[in-house]
Formats: structure tokens, sequence, C-alpha cells
């Protein structure tokens, strides 16, 4: 079982839509939760730290469920600058270890 | 701030030769750099973490003597792919973090294209 899945998508919505994305990831013991946004051909860029009490950052909001591991990404009011490739990512273990997810992509269109 | 550079930006080579990526931190000083490999359409697989004047600590099944990484300064770490071979041909992404211990946030470089023909 890969420590951290994701749902591959494409995910294809129109401008304006609303879309969620799920993770959940297999180490109870892991620490930190981030959500990163990577584009064709490009380095990981981070989206957004992931918080028990779950998040909000404009259209962007996050949750974390601890016990049943389950992180989510929601975009409201879809943009085309969204279309990307979305990482779910987990710190597991001490010593900033990153574990990344496959990636669900994103595809909006006008 | 916080800009990570990586040099080559994508390099060509022929099979059995070794390539050597850098990767430098322009704005601050990284205790820890960190090296990652992503195969298309596959998640970044951590390779191996290094420290500031110490040997790498490699993830399982990556191969230390094939990929030789070198962190002589603060600012500064090697990966050098020895004996290149066609399935080596990836993607490499590097990042660096300032200080060990508890989570802070790594700044990815831009990546560097490898392609063993």
């Amino acid at each position: 079982r890969k420590e951290v899945e994701q749902d591959p998508g494409p995910f294809n919505v129109p401008e304006g839509a609303t879309v969620a994305f799920n993770c959940t990831y297999s180490n109870s013991a892991s620490q930190s939760f981030f959500w990163y946004r990577q584009d064709c051909r490009k380095e990981p860029k981070l989206l957004m730290s992931v918080y028990s009490s779950g998040n909000e950052d404009g259209r962007f909001t996050a949750q974390l469920n601890r016990a049943s591991q389950y992180i989510s990404l929601l975009i409201r009011d879809s943009k085309l600058s969204d279309s990307a490739t979305y990482l779910c990512v987990v710190n597991s273990g001490g010593y900033n270890k990153l574990i990344f997810g496959a990636g669900t992509r994103l595809a909006v269109h006008p | 701030g916080a800009v990570v550079s990586q040099h080559p930006s994508w390099v060509i080579c022929k099979s059995g030769t070794s390539v050597k990526i850098e990767c430098r931190s322009l704005d601050f000083q990284a205790t820890t750099m960190f090296w990652y490999r992503q195969f298309p359409k596959q998640s970044l697989m951590l390779m191996a973490t290094s420290n500031e004047g110490s040997k790498a600590t490699y993830e399982q099944g990556v191969e230390k003597d094939k990929f030789l990484i070198n962190h002589a300064s603060l600012t500064l770490s090697t990966l050098t792919v020895t004996s290149a071979h066609p399935e080596d041909s990836s993607f490499y992404i590097c990042s660096a973090t300032e200080s060990a211990g508890a989570y802070n946030e790594q700044f990815f470089g831009p990546g560097t294209r490898l392609t063993v023909l």
C-alpha cells in the first residue's frame, strides 16, 4: 500500500465549479500535512499547509481528519489558472522527510 | 527570498557517462538539502537527504555508489549520476531547508530533466 494515496483524476471542470480532492495516508504517526501544486514539467510549489482545525486561504479550503487519516482540498470558483496537478504531501516522522502522493490532475475549461 | 536554483535545467548524455547536477540556495543557508526523482505521471520520490559536512542518508533502494551526493557548503549540494543508463532518465529535483529538526518548509529548485541515450 502506498504511503499517500490520491485519485489520479483527471478532473475536468468548467470555470466557476467547485471541486474536491481527497487523499489518505498510511502512517498514523505523520505530523504535518500539505497540499502542493505542480505545473507540467515544473517543480512543486506549496499551496497550503493543512491543520487539524481546517484552514482556508481564499478559494482553497483544506481539512484533516487524523482519525480517518484523510486529507481534503476544496477549490471554489475554479479558474483556468487552477489547472495543474495537486499533490498531497505528508511529513512522516522527524527530520523534514516529505512523502508525496502521485497527484490529482485538474483541468479547468472555459 | 528562499530561492533554490539547479543547474543544468536539462541534460542529454550518452549511456555510461556521468552527470553532475548542482543545487544552490541563493539567499539562505541550507542546513539540509533533499534530492528527489520523478518519473512521468508518478510522484516525487525522495532519494536522499544531505546535511552540510556529513554523509548523505539514502532511501531504501537508492544506490549510494551510483548517485553520489556531496553537500560541501551551506549553499551547495551536488548529485552525480555515475555511469548513467536510459532507465536513469528522469526529472531530478532538489529542495533545501534552513534548519534541521522540527519541520521547516522545503524550498524546491526548478528541477533538472535528464535524458540518457
